[in-house]
Parts: C-alpha cells; structure tokens; sequence
C-alpha cells in the first residue's frame, strides 16, 4: 500500500547549523514527491516537489531535497537554518495506488531552532 | 486573492449534532481534498474529489460524507457528531493528481 514516514517526529538544531529532515515512501512505480511547512495555526505551504528529472530538487527558504529512488527516499535540507524555519514539516506523496488516486502525507516533524 | 477558504474557522458541536463545513476555492482547480489532522498522525486523508459531480473516499472516510455539486465547492458533512471527531480540519485543492496542493487555514472543530 502506499505510505509515507518521516521517523523523527522532533528534531532540534542550533541557528546556523545544517537540517536534514528524512522522508521514506512505499510505493509501486515512481510517485509524485512533496514537501510541505505549516507554522502554528496555519495551513500548509508547499516548500518544493519532485516529478522526475534532476533529483535534487530546489525549494522556497533556501531549502533543497534529494531523490533516491534505491533508497526511496526524499530527504529535506538546509545547509543553515534560521529561527524563522521553526515549524512542522511534511513529506507527501501523490499518484495512483491499487486502482485509486491518494495525496497522502506523513505523520510530520515537527522542528525547533535554538537561539 | 482568496485561494482556498474555509468556513467557518472554529465550531464546537454537542455529540449527535451535525454539521456542514465549507470550502470554496477561485483558482478552478478540478482537485479538492478534505483532511483532519490530529497531533501525532499527520494529515489523513477523509475524502476527495476529481471533479464537479465527484467523489471518492480517503483513508478515514467513516462518519463522514461530501459533495461537490459545484466546481469551486467541497462539502464536508457531519450527520452525527462524535468526541472522536474532534480534530482540525484542512481543505485543499489542487489543478491536477501531480500538482501542488493549496490549503485553507483550517477548521478547528471540537465535540463535547
């Protein structure tokens, strides 16, 4: 069946310092690949997506994520984080799956950027 | 320059009330989307559609019904009520299966 996980559900990093955020999907042929962000009370804004092509794919803030399918993986990075990158982040995956379209997403990360 | 709209943006029902929430996008998007999130599981998804007339259930689908009787319109509908209903609910629309996906600001939705 189609899945996403994101195993870490809070990571916590100094300004300045290097984010990499882990994505692993379950899916039968290669899926369509998002990562989105919501600050608390908000909804969600798209970061950046991966259809095919470049597997390095860049996003808005600075952000990047790296494709690999022998991994199935989608991991999010930030050579430097910024206080204002406090948030939840979301790995999602869209396309068809045993006969039915889903948009489905992890279970979040929720990160925390220390002064 | 609305995008996805939610109403109404916060609710609290007495269990076996029912309910409708709105959602109304200007971007003719043909992909809407409704999903509850809960602390801890992420967004799952209720159900959606692909399409003026259309629907389809998502992961969580029980206890509550759609309908998308026109374009820019998703309906979520609670016939009755539950505790277990309490959760923040997003809308979102898409133009096709492999776009992104734009949000609503969420309806916070307790039941007591």
């Amino acid at each position: 069946a189609q899945s996403v996980t994101q195993p870490d559900i809070h990571i916590t990093v100094s300004e300045g310092a290097s984010l990499e955020l882990r994505c692993n999907y379950s899916y039968g042929a290669t899926p369509y690949l998002f990562w989105y962000v919501q600050s608390p009370g908000q909804g969600l804004q798209l970061l950046l997506k991966y259809f095919s092509g470049d597997t390095l794919v860049q996003g808005i803030k600075g952000f990047e994520a790296e494709f690999k399918r022998s991994q199935s993986s989608f991991n999010l990075r930030k050579p430097s984080v910024h206080w204002s990158d406090a948030a939840e982040y979301f790995c999602a995956v869209a396309g068809v799956g045993s006969g039915t379209y889903k948009y489905i997403f992890g279970t979040g990360t929720r990160l925390k950027v220390l002064a | 320059n609305a995008g996805v709209t939610q109403t109404p943006k916060f609710r609290v029902l007495k269990t076996g009330q029912s309910m409708t929430l709105l959602c109304a996008q200007d971007m003719n998007h043909e992909y809407m989307y409704w999903y509850r999130q809960d602390p801890g599981m992420g967004l799952r998804l209720i159900h959606y559609s692909v399409g003026e007339g259309t629907t389809a259930k998502g992961e969580v689908p029980d206890g509550y019904n759609v309908s998308r009787l026109k374009k820019q319109n998703f309906l979520l509908g609670l016939e009755s009520a539950a505790p277990s209903q309490t959760s923040v609910y997003f809308c979102a629309s898409s133009y096709s299966r492999d776009t992104e996906a734009f949000f609503g600001q969420g309806t916070r939705l307790t039941v007591v």
